[in-house]
């Protein structure tokens, strides 16, 4: 079965400290992209950064970066220097394949409280 | 550049009633995703155009939703009639290309029904 699964319903991290926020997903497709997206308290989701699988290089975009770990199927979001902003509903998702379509499967959700 | 626009952001109705959701994708973008989020199933798709034509509505609950895109900047989410059950956030969001790719969020129409 195709699925992307979030272990950690909630993490806290210190203000300034890095976190890690554990993704793992599974599918049968040699093609797929893993999304990680932002959800603040006021409920819009964002985007932060894409990786694909064919990609060689770990995706970063300021202080996200992913830790795309393929023989794993893990995709991992790292937050460096945490800022008190940074609390939100933190999903992975992955673009997978199914019938013929595309569309994108969301996690469950971790929930990241910054502490000052 | 304005984004994913919805309206409303907030409905509230009773039960058996007819309810209309209403996105404006991102200018160029040809795409256009629906979704639910509740919490104890998380973010669903419902629905996804591409170029105006229904790609996928595998996600859609049941009869009583249907989805439409009459043009490139504008879908309408129905729900008729109305539960309990579908209380709940319901965003749309678009992206350019044929697949999915990066994908932009409206804020998010929240849906209560009594």
């Amino acid at each position: 079965a195709q699925k992307i699964t979030q272990t950690q319903p909630g993490m806290f991290v210190q203000e300034k400290e890095a976190v890690t926020l554990d993704c793992t997903y599974d599918t049968s497709d040699p093609s797929y992209g893993l999304f990680w997206y932002k959800q603040p308290s006021s409920g819009e989701m964002i985007f932060l950064i894409y990786q694909g699988s064919y990609d060689q290089q770990n995706a970063t975009e300021g202080r996200y970066s992913l830790n795309f770990q393929k023989a794993r199927k893990s995709a991992n979001l790292v937050i460096s220097a945490s800022q008190l902003g940074d609390s939100a509903m933190y999903f992975c998702a992955m673009r997978l394949t199914q019938g013929g379509s595309e569309k994108l499967v969301f996690g469950k959700g971790t929930k990241l409280t910054v502490n000052p | 550049d304005a984004g994913v626009i919805q309206s409303p952001r907030h409905e509230v109705t009773e039960m058996g009633q007819e309810v209309t959701l209403r996105c404006k994708p991102i200018s160029g973008h040809n795409s256009l995703f629906w979704y639910r989020q509740t919490m104890m199933r998380g973010l669903e798709l419902l629905i996804y155009f591409n170029n105006n034509v229904p790609i996928d509505d595998s996600g859609m609950p049941e009869d009583r939703f249907s989805a439409k895109m009459p043009n490139a900047s504008f879908s309408t989410l129905k729900i008729q009639p109305s539960e309990p059950r579908d209380s709940a956030v319901y965003f749309c969001a678009s992206s350019y290309g044929q697949g999915i790719d990066e994908q932009y969020f409206g804020p998010g129409t929240r849906l209560t029904v009594t």
